[in-house]
């Protein structure tokens, strides 16, 4: 059965700082998701990444995968307030199947 | 660009009530997931539908069930509600092979 899991599930850190957040997977996936979530909203995407070594950037936020250690990364690079919100990895086992999400990580950024 | 549509955006029921979610995909995808989120919980993968046939089934209580039309928009009927169900409901859908899945706004559905 395939888990995601993340971590840390709650992260307070002050605005210019740098931090990252990790997603785990226990069984081969080709595919990962990272959404955003703001408070009773939908789930924003906000990359996909679809092989061993994708990088992906968006303004201050950057996503990596690593298929062999079944690990990716959310980087956020010098944190503004406006990033603060709920952020969840997906995974999914094959093309054809439903994507499981991890527990979240509910970020904090204090002005 | 057109995204997919849930309907209603709020419901309040009340216990034992029956409830109806209706979810329209994005034109051209054919497959429809459905999602239920608790307060502070992550999205629980429910049902999905490919092409109108169920094509994988999650944790979705006997009591609720869902069908994909001809149209490919697809409903979640809710019977005997309980207080428990109270959670936003989501809809994604996606093309069979394709990459990514677009979710929509969601269902908030109380149940008192």
């Amino acid at each position: 059965e395939l888990k995601v899991e993340q971590n840390p599930l709650f992260l307070s850190m002050q605005e210019g700082k740098n931090y990252t957040i990790y997603c785990n997977y226990s069984t081969t996936s080709d595919r990962l998701y990272w959404y955003r979530q703001d408070p009773g909203k939908s789930l924003e995407s906000l990359f996909v990444l679809l092989s061993n070594g994708a990088v992906k950037q968006e303004g201050r936020l950057m996503a990596s995968l690593d298929t062999k250690a079944r690990l990716s990364t959310l980087h956020i690079t010098a944190a503004v307030h406006d990033l603060s919100a709920t952020y969840f990895c997906a995974v999914d086992q094959n093309r054809d199947d439903k994507i499981i999400f991890g527990k979240g990580t509910r970020l904090h950024i204090l002005p | 660009a057109a995204g997919v549509i849930q309907s209603p955006r709020h419901l309040i029921k009340e216990k034992r009530e029956t409830a109806t979610l209706k979810c329209y995909p994005i034109p051209r995808h054919d497959t429809v997931y459905w999602y239920q989120q608790g307060p502070g919980q992550d999205p629980q993968f429910l049902i999905s539908f490919y092409e109108k046939m169920q094509s994988d089934k999650g944790s979705i209580p006997d009591r609720f069930s869902a069908q994909q039309f001809s149209d490919y928009h697809s409903e979640l009927n809710m019977s005997s509600l309980e207080l428990g169900d109270s959670a936003l409901y989501f809809c994604a859908s996606s093309l069979k092979h394709g990459a990514g899945y677009t979710f929509g706004s969601g269902t908030r559905l109380t149940v008192v």
